[in-house]
């Protein structure tokens, strides 16, 4: 399996709500990242976990936060989300540690906020 | 710190033409180069990779060469297809333990039948 899957494909929600995206990988992988990505523009990476351990987080407001059950899973948990926070948000995974290692990136997920 | 320059697009080509799309980096030591396209609608896909000095990476008909002396690892295919119409972006990953890859812009390229 060399997969990543997200869920859910597209997210509606409103400044009041709180959602969460997933994210799942069974290639054994050690790292685990999500990036937000706005039209027309390359992937900003958000946070790193290795190891299931929160490794970087690029200053991103407290309004996302990253939660890593276990090895296999990411979360980002999102409440009181702006209209500017609208974008395609991508999990990716790698065996991490080593510089070479490429990242796998899943389908994203569409978020819109109202 | 890291950086990585594309060539500007929106790049139009007609179907069976050559292809390149430039990029330079800028990283201290020895990083590591890839390619990832992105079609409409979808995530990236690794499209290939070099991990060290004048390796070939080399995938589905594209190739790109990492080229030190010039910090160059420029994308091209002989003959583009219609279905190569996507977004590639240019990356690196630098030294050893950092988890970052840094992008380029990216390079829209659309192919005409």
């Amino acid at each position: 399996d060399t997969e990543v899957t997200q869920t859910p494909k597209h997210l509606v929600m409103g400044m009041t709500n709180k959602k969460s995206l997933k994210c799942e990988q069974h290639m054994g992988h050690r790292a685990m990242y999500w990036y937000k990505q706005k039209a027309k523009k390359p992937p900003e990476l958000m946070f790193v976990y290795s190891y299931e351990k929160l490794s970087i987080n690029e200053s991103v407001p407290s309004r996302f936060s990253p939660e890593c059950p276990n090895s296999s899973l990411l979360n980002l948990h999102l409440h009181a989300l702006q209209p500017e926070d609208s974008a395609l948000y991508l999990c990716a995974s790698s065996q991490g540690g080593q510089r070479y290692n490429e990242q796998f990136f899943g389908p994203g997920t569409r978020l819109t906020v109202l | 710190g890291d950086s990585v320059t594309q060539m500007e697009g929106p790049v139009t080509l007609s179907e069976e033409a050559f292809l390149t799309i430039n990029c330079t980096y800028t990283a201290t030591g020895y990083p590591s180069l890839f390619w990832y396209v992105q079609y409409p609608g979808e995530g990236l896909q690794l499209l290939l990779k070099a991990t060290k000095a004048d390796d070939k990476g080399s995938n589905k008909g594209f190739e790109a060469t990492y080229r030190k002396e010039t910090t160059s690892f420029h994308l091209e295919k002989g003959s583009v297809q219609v279905s190569d119409s996507a977004v590639y972006f240019c990356a690196l990953r630098a030294n050893f333990g950092n988890e970052k890859l840094t992008f380029g812009t990216g390079t829209r390229l659309t192919i005409i039948p």
